[in-house]
């Protein structure tokens, strides 16, 4: 199974602040197709997660721009701008290139 | 609007079986595989495996093979879960989602498995 390595556990952040979330796989996500299926999503309490940038760098409908994602191979990011409180919660990365689909350990962003 | 509404809340005994539901309103399941993912109490989200509705192929992550099987209904448009042999370790919340890449999710359903 593809191991996925999300750093770091615990991300202390002012308001207004920016973080940024990386994410490591054992093995490369390119698929074959061309394609990499790397995603990433915010749980917050209580809550289904939300899907935030898939495929490495796309945005989801209605997701501020406050959020990128960037990264290729086994190496990836994802960047929050001018954090707001309603970015607070677990962040997941889940690579779908390969069978079994694989999700990150979580980040947990709160405020210092 | 697409919604995901999944089953009530399930106290299930060791060794028994208990079947979750999650009920897809605005979208056809046939156009979409339906995922399951689990997240432990406290701890992260774990695939399970994908059911294509429209001919009912399923994949499942190697440790749930013998303990999740898939179904889907395309006449209710509502996909199941079948959990077997429960232990306590599969106490867990259990989430369905689709449009990959999981676009859309449901509520989630907790299982406890407890005597």
């Amino acid at each position: 199974d593809v191991l996925m390595t999300q750093t770091p556990v615990s991300l202390p952040v002012s308001l207004g602040g920016q973080v940024s979330i990386s994410c490591r796989s054992s093995q490369s996500l390119v698929h074959s197709d061309g394609n990499t299926y790397l995603h990433w999503y915010l749980q917050k309490p209580g809550q289904s997660p939300q899907l935030l940038i898939y495929r490495v760098s796309n945005r989801f409908s209605g997701v501020p721009d406050r959020f990128s994602g960037s990264g290729s191979g086994t190496d990836f990011t994802l960047k929050i701008s001018r954090v707001e409180p309603e970015d607070l919660g677990v962040y997941y990365c889940l690579q779908s290139t390969h069978f079994p689909y694989t999700f990150g350990a979580g980040t947990k962003l709160e405020l210092k | 609007e697409v919604q995901l509404q999944q089953s009530g809340a399930e106290l299930g005994k060791p060794g028994t079986s208990v079947k979750l539901s999650c009920k897809v309103s605005g979208y056809n399941i046939r156009n979409t595989y339906m995922h399951w993912v689990n997240q432990r109490p406290g701890k992260g989200l774990e695939w399970i495996g994908r059911i294509d509705p429209a001919n009912g192929n399923t994949i499942y992550a190697e440790k749930f093979k013998s303990k999740a099987t898939l179904t889907a209904d395309t006449s209710s448009n509502t996909a199941y879960m079948q959990l077997s042999q429960l232990k306590s370790d599969d106490t867990a919340i259990y989430f369905c989602a689709m449009k990959h890449p999981f676009a859309y999710w449901g509520q989630g359903t907790l299982v406890t498995v407890s005597s």
